[in-house]
């Protein structure tokens, strides 16, 4: 069964203060990774794409990693902002099939305190 | 428009009514999809239309919940005698082609549904 596993659950840090959220995933066979912000009350939005070639993105102060061989990915907020509170998701799509293939993670919730 | 909509924002049913959610998507977007979010976890996939063909529907939880999207634009979940156990967010979401692996989805704000 496709699974991905987040971790942590959440987390609470100091504006200014980097942090890294991790995904572990199961899905095969894969075809690509998002990460998705989602702000309370509000739909997740995309924030970056990770294809099966790709190691590093960043995306302004968000730098996504991925490591297809041990199917794991990680999401970096650089200098976090109290405007980063939010959930964190991990979703990955396998490929072939439906376009309704996508298996999500639980998330992980942000807090960013001054 | 800019975004998807979804309406209501907030629904509170008494156990047993029915409701129904309705889903604006992102002009000419092929593919629509309804997530059921509860508290604390991610999106669960419902049900999944490519233009007014409802393509996957191997997520509704049971027989009481129906989706539909006619005309391929707007689409309506409803759940029939609602049970206190549907409480939760309700997503839609669009995508802008039904087979490119790397088109985004775009998510409404949900609808929250309160049954009591």
């Amino acid at each position: 069964k496709n699974q991905v596993e987040q971790s942590p659950q959440s987390l609470i840090i100091l504006e200014g203060k980097n942090c890294t959220l991790q995904c572990n995933y199961t899905v095969s066979p894969f075809s690509n990774l998002r990460w998705y912000k989602q702000d309370t009350g509000r739909g997740p939005v995309s924030l970056t794409i990770m294809t099966f070639s790709e190691n590093t993105k960043s995306n302004g102060r968000y730098t996504a990693t991925l490591d297809a061989d041990t199917k794991q990915s990680s999401l970096h907020i650089t200098a976090s902002q109290l405007s980063d509170s939010a959930s964190y998701i991990c979703v990955v799509r396998s490929r072939g099939g439906t376009a309704s293939k996508l298996t999500f993670g639980t998330g992980t919730r942000l807090q960013v305190t001054l | 428009g800019a975004g998807v909509s979804q309406s209501p924002r907030y629904k509170v049913a008494k156990r047993g009514q029915d409701v129904a959610l309705r889903c604006d998507p992102i002009s000419g977007h092929v593919s629509l999809f309804w997530y059921q979010q509860a508290l604390g976890q991610g999106p669960e996939f419902l049900t999944y239309f490519q233009n007014e063909a409802q393509l996957d529907k191997s997520g509704l939880p049971s027989d009481r919940f129906f989706a539909e999207r006619p005309e391929g634009s707007v689409s309506t979940l409803k759940i029939q005698r609602t049970q206190q156990e549907d409480s939760a967010v309700y997503l839609c979401a669009s995508s802008l082609v039904a087979t490119e692996a790397w088109s985004p989805l775009h998510f409404g704000n949900g609808t929250r549904l309160t049954v009591t």
